[in-house]
């Protein structure tokens, strides 16, 4: 099956400083993927859409400055926190869906776990 | 909008007992559904899905029936292992174009020896 990966998978940094996390489609292209946040104990919620080529659509009370979403390619797309604060402190999941082929399904990266000190 | 439930765990439940976690949904149009399964400390996989009303998904020994009337999706197992112990998420496609699926709170299951 189509494998989504995410680097990196642990990351731990001071308060202040920025955070790139990459989502990457190894196999398969991706129009659109997906951001997702989970807190320790709770469900995914939706941060916000990348889309190729264009802007990111950002859910309602998520800061698109301060989560800075660049999907320069039909394999890649990254997100940066900026000016990290404990708070920010989750685990970061993405997903995509194929843009061609018989998949019907999203695939999910394995997350990144973010830890801000 | 588009929502789903899912019972609240924890759940605690002694090996080759029968598990149960209920799902229901709310959407418009006709949605497909999924269960993912999350062990500790790992991204989320898919478990099974449905399509389309009465499919019926299984994986593992892990079964969900589509169940338009009752807007459900419950997921059972027969009889469960030590290594099914995970977060079990019940969640929608709300369309089967390219959208982001919308989750339950996950179900933790702790099943013992």
């Amino acid at each position: 099956g189509a494998v989504v990966s995410q680097h990196p998978s642990r990351v731990i940094c001071k308060s202040g400083t920025s955070v790139k996390i990459e989502c990457r489609s190894l196999d398969f292209q991706a129009t659109t993927m997906f951001w997702y946040r989970q807190f320790p104990k709770q469900s995914l919620m939706l941060m916000a859409t990348s889309n190729e080529g264009s802007k990111a659509t950002y859910e309602q009370g998520v800061e698109k400055d301060k989560f800075l979403i660049n999907h320069a390619s039909l394999t890649l797309s990254t997100l940066t926190v900026t000016s990290a604060h404990p708070e920010d402190s989750s685990f970061y999941i993405c997903s995509a869906r194929p843009s061609s082929g018989d998949y019907n399904e999203q695939f999910f990266g394995p997350g990144t776990r973010l830890t801000v000190l | 909008g588009d929502s789903v439930t899912q019972m609240e765990g924890p759940v605690t439940l002694s090996e080759e007992a029968f598990l149960t976690i209920n799902c229901t949904y709310t959407a418009t149009g006709y949605p497909s559904l999924f269960w993912y399964v999350q062990y500790p400390g790992e991204g989320l996989q898919l478990l099974l899905k449905a399509t389309k009303a009465d499919d019926k998904g299984s994986n593992k020994g892990f079964e969900a029936t589509y169940r338009k009337e009752t807007t459900s999706f419950h997921l059972e197992k027969g009889s469960v292992q030590v290594s099914d112990s995970a977060v079990y998420f019940c969640a929608l496609e709300p369309n089967s174009g390219n959208t982001p699926l919308v989750f339950g709170k996950g179900t933790r299951l702790s099943v013992i020896a």
